[in-house]
Parts: C-alpha cells; structure tokens; sequence
C-alpha cells in the first residue's frame, strides 16, 4: 500500500543534541510537509517543500531545518534541542498543489522526548 | 486570513449514543473543509473531506458531516458511537497552496 513512513516512531535526545528525524514516501507526491504538534493542541505547519523549493513559516524558529534530497525522503533536523521541543513530529504529503482534492497524507509521527 | 475554530475542546458520550462535534470556520472562498481523527500516539486519519457538490459528505467508520455556508460550519456526527471512537477529532480548512488550517481538536471519550 503506498503510504507515509516515519522513523523512528519513538526518539529520544538530550538537551543541545542534534537529533534528525526521517519520513519517506511511497505515493511520490511532489510536496511534503513537517509539522509540530505538542500535547493536547494541533498540528503546527513547520516547513513544506514542493519538490526541491523548501517553504519555511514565519514564525519557525532557525534551529529547525529540513533536507529532502529526493522526491521520497525528507528529514527534519534540530540542531540544539530545547526542552521545549518536546513534541510529536508529523509528516505529510500531497500532490501537486493546485490538485482540487488539497488532501494531506499523514505519516504515524515521531515522539520526541528531550531530556 | 483563514482560520478554523471547535469549539468543543472535551465531549464525553455513552456508547451507542449519536455524536455531533462542532466546527466553525472563516475563509474569503469557496472552503475545502476536512475531518481528521488521531489516536493516542498516533498520525491523522482522514474521516471526509468536503469541496463541492452534495453537502451531506459520508466518510469512513460511520462518521458524516454536513457543509452548511450559510453558518460556516462542518460539523460532524456519527448516529451511533462505539467506544473504539474515543479519540482526537480535528476540523481544517484548505487554502491556496495546499495549506491545511486545524482547529484546535475535540477530544471525545466515550463511556460504557
């Protein structure tokens, strides 16, 4: 079945360690997407890109970087952890934009703890 | 700007009875308005999704949810809950580029 895959679903880091996290993509959709969701709130738009043209918000603090070095994997990294950071990390793609169906497909997310 | 509002942050409902989480939301367009639901620990699952035409939309596991523009509105509902409903049920909106607007979740629990 095609799908988003995200590793690990569980990782761990210290305080000021980078740590990178990995989704992959079998639907080969043009756009991914990384999102932070902590505890009891919603998702939060990281960064996307659509195929190599990496899109960041705003308001996406400059520790977070993201990588896609090809259509079916993109890597999320933070470079000195804070505890704040703590969160789920959801990946997502979608197809070209402009596709009237707008549907994201959404990977099971990585937990990340900070210690 | 678009922006997606539930107004419900807890419900709590007996297994067996109907379910209606609210979700209201503001955009300049025509919307394109979806239901996800999250399971502790787990990624988002579409439930339905609406971009035109009828306005009673059906999804997956029962769940329906009706488009009236008149109210802004997208609320979902089941006619009957099952206790493997308990969940994270989150409304968003659609917008250029493909950008997705969450509200800021219902969380169900369902009683025996």
């Amino acid at each position: 079945d095609a799908m988003v895959i995200q590793n690990p679903r569980y990782q761990v880091t210290q305080f000021g360690k980078p740590v990178t996290l990995s989704c992959s993509q079998t639907l080969n959709h043009n756009v991914m997407y990384w999102y932070q969701q902590k505890s009891s709130q919603a998702p939060k738009l990281l960064f996307h890109y659509y195929d190599k043209d990496f899109n960041n918000e705003a308001d996406t603090p400059d520790n977070f970087q993201s990588r896609r070095p090809n259509t079916s994997f993109c890597f999320l990294d933070i470079r000195s952890p804070g505890l704040g950071d703590a969160a789920m990390y959801l990946c997502a793609t979608s197809s070209l934009p402009g596709d009237v169906t707008y549907e994201q497909y959404f990977g099971p997310g990585t937990r990340l703890t900070v210690t | 700007a678009q922006s997606v509002t539930q107004p419900d942050i807890h419900i709590t409902v007996s297994e067996g009875a109907s379910l209606e989480l609210r979700c209201n939301y503001s955009y300049g367009a025509t919307p394109y308005l979806f239901w996800y639901v999250q399971s502790p620990g787990q990624g988002l699952q579409l439930l339905l999704k609406y971009f035109s035409g009828d306005t009673l939309v059906q999804g997956i596991k029962g769940f329906e949810a009706e488009f009236k523009r008149s109210q802004s509105s997208f609320n979902l509902r089941k006619p009957s809950v099952h206790w493997s409903d308990a969940a994270e049920y989150f409304c968003a909106v659609g917008g250029a580029g493909n950008m997705l607007t969450f509200g800021g979740g219902t969380r169900l629990m369902v009683k025996p």
